[in-house]
């Protein structure tokens, strides 16, 4: 099992382009989510789908959109990327409301 | 709203050294307290999940406890590859899904 994949690895998006993150789960998990990691701060929830079909705004949710497009895939839209967006994206699942389980991230720089 | 705060911000500890880092929580009535493990370019490690307090969960050199206010990581004889960042997150009650994550404590282990 691979786990939580994320594409891309890396990115490099200027102010106001608008750019995708892919998210990947083959654990068979319900709820999956997206979080910011900043430094000086703890991981942030940006979006999460508690179940197919279903999408909820977390603490930070402003600038971003998601689109929970099957079972196994949840994806991070920023429609007009920000200098502020610059951060590390996690994406992660879990079965129900228990564990976590997180993907390796995607490295997102916005000039 | 759920709180996290984790101490020391960094621990440096010698090859054997034994030691133990803190996290602090409150919230409304717990669901879990969950400890995590993050290597530097890294997604975070699931290590642990603790639901009350008393209960306590090993694993290799780590051992993860819980009373109604903190948890405590402790680390006996520690190995360099120990060295990492650990994560302790909370849920609430009232937040089925939603973690609320502390800054986290950066250890290292000199050989």
């Amino acid at each position: 099992n691979a786990g939580v994949t994320q594409t891309p690895k890396f990115q490099v998006l200027k102010t106001g382009q608008s750019m995708t993150l892919q998210c990947a789960q083959d654990m068979n998990h319900n709820s999956m989510y997206w979080y910011r990691q900043d430094p000086g701060m703890g991981l942030r929830l940006i979006y999460y789908s508690a179940s197919e079909g279903t999408t909820d705004k977390g603490e930070v949710p402003n600038g971003y959109n998601v689109s929970r497009l099957n079972k196994r895939e949840f994806s991070l839209r920023l429609e007009s990327a920000a200098p502020s967006q610059t951060s590390v994206y996690f994406c992660a699942s879990s079965a129900s409301t228990d564990t976590q389980y997180f993907g390796p991230g995607t490295r997102l720089t916005v000039l | 709203e759920d709180q996290v705060t984790q101490s020391p911000e960094a621990l440096r500890l010698q090859e054997g050294e034994s030691s133990s880092l803190n996290c602090s929580y409150t919230v409304s009535g717990l669901r879990g307290l969950f400890w995590y493990r993050q290597d530097p370019g890294k997604g975070p490690e699931f290590l642990f999940t603790l639901y009350s307090a008393g209960e306590e969960k090993e694993k290799e050199r780590l051992k993860a406890t819980l009373t109604k206010k903190e948890s405590f990581l402790h680390i006996t004889a520690p190995k360099p590859e120990d060295s990492a960042t650990y994560l302790c997150a909370v849920q609430g009650l009232g937040s089925n899904y939603k973690l609320t994550f502390g800054k986290g404590t950066l250890l290292t282990v000199n050989p």
